[in-house]
């Protein structure tokens, strides 16, 4: 089955720098790669997703970079700031269906 | 849009009573839900997925008799824990897609089994 695997497992960043999340899947058959934020004690909220027939997807601060040959996907944030900080989840779907596999998360501290 | 609720948020039980958890799909038609459970500081690990009048599809090392689930209509499915134990206790979560791959994410319920 699918394996998605996430680094670093804690990411501590000043305020205004760069952070960036790495994931790595290996059913070539993925498809489809979502980041969730999850914030203490809340749901997961979908911020960014990418489909494989795109290399790169940008939304603001936020931008996902899709890698197929290596079969990895990375999450960059720019010019972070406190309301960052948050866990976040890469996923990847099975086999080209409806199930995802979710990473095991990072979590990310934003210092003022 | 793509809002979805989940009720309780938290409950406490005597353990060997059974709790049903309910998850709503409140402007869009899940063609399927799918119910997470989530240990503090760990990752989402999906549990089943259920379609509408289907029946659910388990992970493997999730006992079906245990945990119950019913999707009876587009926009609710419902996870019940059957005699709980304390080591049922967790954060579970669900989530629902429509036609898109989206999947859009419930509250969650606490579960606490004393």
């Amino acid at each position: 089955g699918e394996n998605v695997e996430q680094h670093p497992s804690t990411l501590s960043v000043q305020e205004g720098d760069s952070a960036v999340i790495k994931c790595t899947y290996s059913d070539s058959a993925s498809n489809y790669f979502p980041w969730y934020k999850q914030e203490l004690g809340k749901r997961p909220q979908l911020i960014i997703d990418i489909r494989s027939n795109v290399g790169e997807k940008k939304d603001q601060r936020i931008a996902v970079t899709l890698n197929k040959t290596a079969k990895h996907f990375s999450l960059h944030i720019t010019e972070t700031q406190p309301e960052d900080s948050a866990v976040y989840f890469c996923a990847a779907n099975r086999a080209a269906g409806n199930k995802l596999t979710f990473g095991g998360g990072t979590r990310v501290l934003v210092k003022p | 849009g793509a809002v979805v609720s989940q009720h309780p948020s938290r409950v406490i039980c005597k353990s060997g009573t059974s709790v049903k958890i309910e998850c709503r799909s409140l402007d869009f038609q899940a063609t399927t839900m799918f119910w997470y459970r989530q240990f503090p500081k760990q990752s989402l690990m999906l549990m089943a997925t259920s379609n509408e009048g289907s029946k659910a599809t388990y992970e493997q090392g999730v006992e079906k008799d245990k945990f119950l689930i019913n999707h009876a209509s587009l926009t609710l499915s419902t996870l019940t824990v059957t005699s709980a134990h304390p080591e049922d206790s967790s954060f579970y979560i669900c989530s629902a897609r429509g036609s898109a791959e989206t999947q859009y994410f419930g509250p969650g319920t606490r579960l606490l089994v004393l």
